[in-house]
């Protein structure tokens, strides 16, 4: 069945970097735009960044902009989120969701089950 | 940056009720408004894009309507596992941003 699934997450210190992936089956991965969507806890959702089917276009929200990178394989059917020089406010759940579109269109209709990323000295 | 509100933030109903949530963009977004449910523990689930298109698998009870500014997310009788938490979300420019949520309990 169409599942995502992440991992990477974990406990690391401030200024310390984390690498999640997100593992896509069930469709085809390179005809779909992707996503990463997070969520402090106890907080609402805040939208991250987005890969174009073929990453030619990534977007970033200003908050991790410079600071993460998206990128996919699509011969690997694997999203990823590299993120470096992290910040207590990054804790959060970190989802990857797919988008319904190749090209980005906002909406996000298959989330993976969230992998936790705690940044604490 | 877009801003989204909705209101209520939380709202107590009943199985059977017909229930109304409202989300304000901060300026025209057209009809590019999402919809998302989320239970406890789980990731969020697309119910309605593109203002007043029903995810598929989503129940009828379920709809969007709206363009503009001011959209809602209507549910027709609850149903137990209605319960959660509602998200809407602007598809309109980057960032994609979402409203603070609105708890719907019994």
């Amino acid at each position: 069945q169409v599942q995502l699934v992440e991992s990477g997450g974990g406990e690391v210190q401030p200024g310390r970097s984390l690498r999640l992936s997100c593992a896509a089956s069930g469709f085809i991965f390179s005809s779909y735009a992707m996503h990463w969507v997070r969520q402090a806890p106890g907080k609402g959702l805040e939208w991250v960044a987005v890969i174009s089917y073929d990453g030619s276009n990534k977007y970033y929200a200003d908050s991790v902009k410079g600071r993460f990178t998206i990128s996919r394989d699509n011969s690997k059917n694997t999203l990823y989120l590299q993120m470096n020089s992290l910040r207590t406010e990054d804790t959060a759940v970190y989802y990857c969701a797919r988008d319904r579109r190749a090209v980005a269109s906002g909406a996000f209709d298959i989330w993976g089950q969230g992998t936790m990323v705690t940044v604490s000295s | 940056d877009i801003q989204m509100t909705q209101s209520p933030s939380s709202l107590s109903a009943s199985v059977g009720d017909r229930v109304t949530i409202t989300c304000r963009a901060s300026q025209s977004i057209n009809n590019y408004l999402n919809w998302y449910q989320q239970t406890p523990g789980k990731a969020p689930k697309l119910l309605v894009y593109a203002a007043s298109s029903l995810q598929s698998g989503v129940p009828s009870r379920f709809s969007g309507s709206g363009s503009g500014t001011d959209f809602t997310l209507t549910i027709s009788s609850l149903q137990p596992e209605d319960f959660a938490t509602y998200y809407c979300q602007q598809s309109y420019s980057i960032p994609y941003t979402f409203g603070q949520g609105t708890k719907l309990e019994i």
